[in-house]
């Protein structure tokens, strides 16, 4: 199976700070990549969909980039709604997620 | 707006079985664009995906749990279903049912990332 590994596992930052999180797969996956929000108590939401595709009606200050066995979730301006655990998933064979990378606010 | 909902006993003896349904509101679950998959992620820890079912009956299951694990779709309910065999400490998760977006590529479909989350159901070992 594809192993998928997120840094950093926990970040905290201030409203307003540019912030970015990493997703390394252990062997390359195209751009069949997503990324998921899951706030404390819920299910995870969608946000990003092969690897930079916005999932309609997600804030535009979530991003995605990368190719391969590399990619990053970058949170343009932090708002205290960001407060959640993040996910990454890849597709390109049967389902994996990463470990997860929560983010505090200062 | 597509609602789904899991519903089932959370509390399982060791070594019987689980099982959770999943019932699809405000969509069809016999959309040919959709398959439909179940997730669980265990108290404090990552995501792990079960397996995931076809409107057909087409079927597909990790690996790691394919031998114990039971899908199967009811059409004219709007509903699918998860049975999960031989449960022990280790297996207690919340159990989560999803929509899975089927994407077009090249000649080829294939099975995609995940687009509606029901809320989730705890599925934990009774003493």
């Amino acid at each position: 199976d594809i192993q998928l590994t997120q840094s950093p596992s926990t970040l905290s930052a201030s409203v307003g700070d540019r912030v970015t999180i990493t997703c390394r797969a252990s062997q390359s996956v195209n751009t069949w990549l997503a990324w998921y929000q899951q706030k404390p108590g819920k299910a995870p939401k969608l946000l990003i969909y092969k690897a930079s595709s916005l999932e309609s009606g997600v804030p535009s200050r979530f991003s995605g980039s990368g190719s391969g066995t590399e990619f990053t979730l970058t949170i343009s301006s932090l708002q205290p709604d960001d407060l959640a655990t993040y996910h990454c998933q890849q597709y390109n064979s049967y389902p994996t997620f990463g470990g997860g990378t929560k983010v505090e606010i200062k | 707006q597509l609602r789904l909902q899991e519903s089932g006993p959370g509390l399982v003896k060791p070594s019987e079985t689980l099982s959770l349904t999943c019932t699809v509101s405000g969509g069809s679950i016999s959309s040919t664009d959709h398959f439909w998959g179940w997730i669980r992620q265990p108290p404090g820890r990552g995501l792990e995906w079960i397996g995931s079912i076809y409107y057909s009956g087409s079927t597909y299951s990790n690996p790691s749990l394919k031998s114990r694990v039971t899908l199967s779709v009811d059409t004219s309910r709007n509903q699918f279903s998860l049975k999960l065999s031989s449960f022990t400490a280790a297996d207690t998760a919340v159990y989560y049912c999803a929509r899975r977006r089927r994407y077009y590529y090249g000649s080829g479909s294939y099975l995609g990332y995940f687009d509606y989350w029901g809320q989730g159901a705890l599925g934990t070992v009774s003493s």
